[in-house]
């Protein structure tokens, strides 16, 4: 099976831009998580979808949103895009809900904010 | 707050020895513990988990110990290789769900041929 794909792998947006980030997962996983990874705070949980509904969400603003299709296809967005809001944004699919443990990461989007 | 961490930042070993990494976790109700690893490049990797039932889990070249007494994880590799450099997280939870799960800062391991 092909991994989860997450486009673009790279990006450079400007303070006060939004910024579209995308994530394909595994073929079957209905699961998609997403997940911010900062040298200073280290991996922190976004939010997770399931069947397109919204199951988890972690303490982020709300600038901060996603949805999920019904291909499990999962689109998170970033408004007003903040410098601290440079970082690695990576999403992860499961064929679990809060599968913790049966996770499967993509590479991930480098975002950074100028 | 609770929190994760881990005791060393770096660890630098001989291909061919074996590798410990720590990690120390302070919230006793965590019944859930994971180890990533993460390659240059590319998002965290599964490598093992472990219960707070038990206290010992062996995988491939891997083996994840528990203390709960004084809350510490550790990772084990043996014969360590040049393609396990790279950084390793542990991570601990109450449960599955995802927004229970804290990650810790990530030891880099780098191993000298």
């Amino acid at each position: 099976k092909a991994g989860v794909t997450q486009t673009p792998r790279y990006l450079i947006k400007t303070r006060g831009q939004q910024v579209t980030l995308s994530c394909s997962p595994i073929s079957g996983h209905r699961s998609v998580s997403w997940y911010q990874q900062t040298p200073g705070q280290g991996l922190q949980f976004l939010f997770e979808y399931f069947s397109e509904t919204q199951r988890n969400k972690g303490n982020f603003p709300g600038r901060f949103s996603g949805r999920q299709f019904s291909n499990s296809r999962s689109e998170m967005n970033v408004s007003t895009l903040e410098l601290g809001d440079s970082a690695l944004y990576l999403c992860a699919s499961s064929p679990l809900i809060g599968g913790a443990g049966e996770q499967y990461f993509g590479p991930g989007t480098r975002l950074t904010v100028t | 707050g609770e929190s994760v961490g881990l005791h060393l930042p770096t660890l630098s070993v001989q291909e061919g020895d074996n590798s410990i990494i720590n990690c120390a976790y302070s919230n006793s109700a965590s019944d859930y513990f994971i180890w990533y690893k993460q390659e240059s490049g590319k998002g965290p990797q599964f490598i093992i988990d472990i219960r707070s039932n038990m206290d010992k889990r062996q995988g491939q070249r891997v083996t994840v110990l528990l203390n709960k007494t004084v809350k510490h994880l550790s990772l084990q590799i043996a014969a360590t290789q040049p393609g396990d450099s790279a950084v390793y997280f542990c991570a601990e939870s109450e449960g599955t769900s995802y927004d229970k799960v804290i990650f810790g800062p990530g030891t880099s391991l780098s191993v000298i041929p």
